[in-house]
């Protein structure tokens, strides 16, 4: 089936320092979101992309829809305790005709030491 | 507030019994959903529903069943069929926009099923 490669799986960063992560798929999609998931709890929201090229800033939080539909990033500027958690892309491929069927990535794992 | 609750948080059982995890939303959303999330892996999505009296099979609907008989509920058994199903449970649900699906979930807090 359809697959998402997330990377890095994990990341351990110092206070204040800046993050990236990336997502790929070997097929287009329509659709790329970014969720958080806090330890124990279901994701939460944090962008969502609909358009190729497309730039979106969320506070310190900044993702792009890739221009070839096949890729997306994850920047978090100036990272805080609070950042850590797990990072997952999402995406709808455009095959299933935003039948509301997401693909996720593998997730990305983040600790901030203060 | 609206939102989305599953229960129970955590559940034990024994290997070879049928178990139901529940799922209820007041967001008036029209689409639920269930995946399914092993640790170091992304969630795999097991049955999703857009309408009532209608759901769909995902990726790994082998040895699960679902029911939509309300807008608002969408339970989820794990049959003694799944070969492995201790793992950490996740509903979701989205609204459609104009009969189209954005993909934005919202999830609730999940249900952490662990088999003896």
């Amino acid at each position: 089936g359809q697959q998402l490669n997330q990377s890095p799986q994990s990341m351990f960063i110092q206070e204040g320092e800046d993050v990236s992560m990336n997502c790929t798929s070997s097929s287009i999609f329509n659709t790329w979101l970014w969720y958080k998931q806090d330890p124990g709890e279901g994701p939460v929201l944090l962008i969502a992309l609909y358009k190729a090229g497309e730039l979106t800033s969320n506070g310190r939080l900044t993702a792009q829809f890739g221009i070839t539909r096949k890729d997306s990033f994850l920047n978090i500027s100036a990272s805080i305790p609070s950042d850590v958690g797990i990072y997952f892309c999402a995406g709808q491929p455009l095959i299933y005709n935003q039948g509301g069927k997401l693909i996720f990535g593998q997730g990305t794992e983040l600790s901030v030491k203060p | 507030d609206g939102g989305i609750t599953q229960s129970p948080k955590y559940l034990f059982r024994k290997e070879g019994q049928n178990v139901t995890l529940s799922c209820e939303q007041n967001l008036n959303h029209d689409a639920m959903y269930w995946y399914r999330q092993d640790p170091g892996q992304g969630l795999r999505l097991i049955y999703y529903s857009q309408i009532v009296n209608d759901f769909q099979k995902g990726d790994i609907a082998e040895g699960y069943s679902v029911s939509r008989e309300k807008k608002e509920s969408f339970p989820l058994t794990v049959t003694s069929a799944q070969k492995n199903p201790t793992a950490f449970y996740l509903c979701a649900s989205s609204i459609l926009v104009i009969g189209v699906n954005t993909g934005e979930l919202f999830f609730g807090e999940g249900s952490r099923l662990t088999v003896l």
